[in-house]
């Protein structure tokens, strides 16, 4: 079974600049994360889909963070402009439903993000 | 915000021995997962435990936890280089679908 995958692995970015990162789900799997996990700490949820519907981004920075999930599929996040304290890693994860909250979720490789 | 603390922040130990670490959460819970993560390289679920179980076992892992005390525990028997990673608490609070993650404690197992 292939894993969740993420692409780019790195990125360097400037300030003020865009970046925008892919997540591909294990196939079939209905709920989709978006993590920050900044260097030292724990991941930090930013945003749950499922489906192609918004469970939760409570936590989601709105003025420059955004992610869709077209299709209850493939998702991407974008940060515009970005920020020096937006160098982090960003994770995506996948469970199968999600509001069963007994769930195990299964993390891709994250992008490492650095802007300068 | 983190619900979960994890103690010790870091641990250093032999190959052979036995690692504890330990977590602390503040809200009642559905459930508490324990993750590992390799240095550079997304988490791995480790083992589920939940609200209404007090220990439960996998291979060379033991997960204790204390509903009153608001607490996890787990211990890594027999400790090996390969377990040199950073180790992750997460909580489900009661009512949501949310897991919040802890801070981490950073095993470093030493041959």
């Amino acid at each position: 079974e292939a894993g969740v995958a993420q692409s780019p692995r790195y990125k360097i970015i400037e300030k003020r600049q865009s970046v925008a990162f892919w997540c591909n789900p294990i196939s079939g799997h209905a709920t989709l994360y978006w993590y920050q996990q900044i260097l030292g700490q724990g991941p930090k949820l930013l945003i749950q889909f499922q489906n192609n519907g918004v469970v939760d981004d409570s936590q989601l920075p709105k003025d420059r963070f955004s992610a869709e999930r077209l299709k209850g599929v493939d998702s991407t996040l974008k940060i515009q402009p970005a920020k020096l304290e937006d160098s982090a890693v960003y994770l995506c994860a996948s469970s199968l439903v999600g509001l069963a909250a007994q769930e195990t979720q299964y993390f891709g490789p994250g992008t490492r993000l650095l802007v300068l | 915000s983190q619900q979960g603390e994890e103690d010790p922040q870091a641990l250093s130990i032999q190959e052979g021995e036995n690692a504890t670490m330990n977590c602390s959460y503040k809200t009642s819970i559905n459930n508490l997962q324990w993750y590992r993560q390799n240095s550079g390289r997304g988490l791995v679920h480790l083992i589920l435990i939940r609200s209404n179980e007090r220990e439960k076992h996998s291979g060379r892992l033991r997960v204790t936890l204390d509903t009153s005390k608001k607490s996890s525990s787990l211990l890594i028997t027999a400790s090996r280089a390969a377990d040199t990673a950073s180790y992750f608490c997460a909580t489900v609070p009661s009512g949501t679908y949310k897991y919040i993650f802890g801070t981490g404690t950073r095993l470093k197992v030493l041959a």
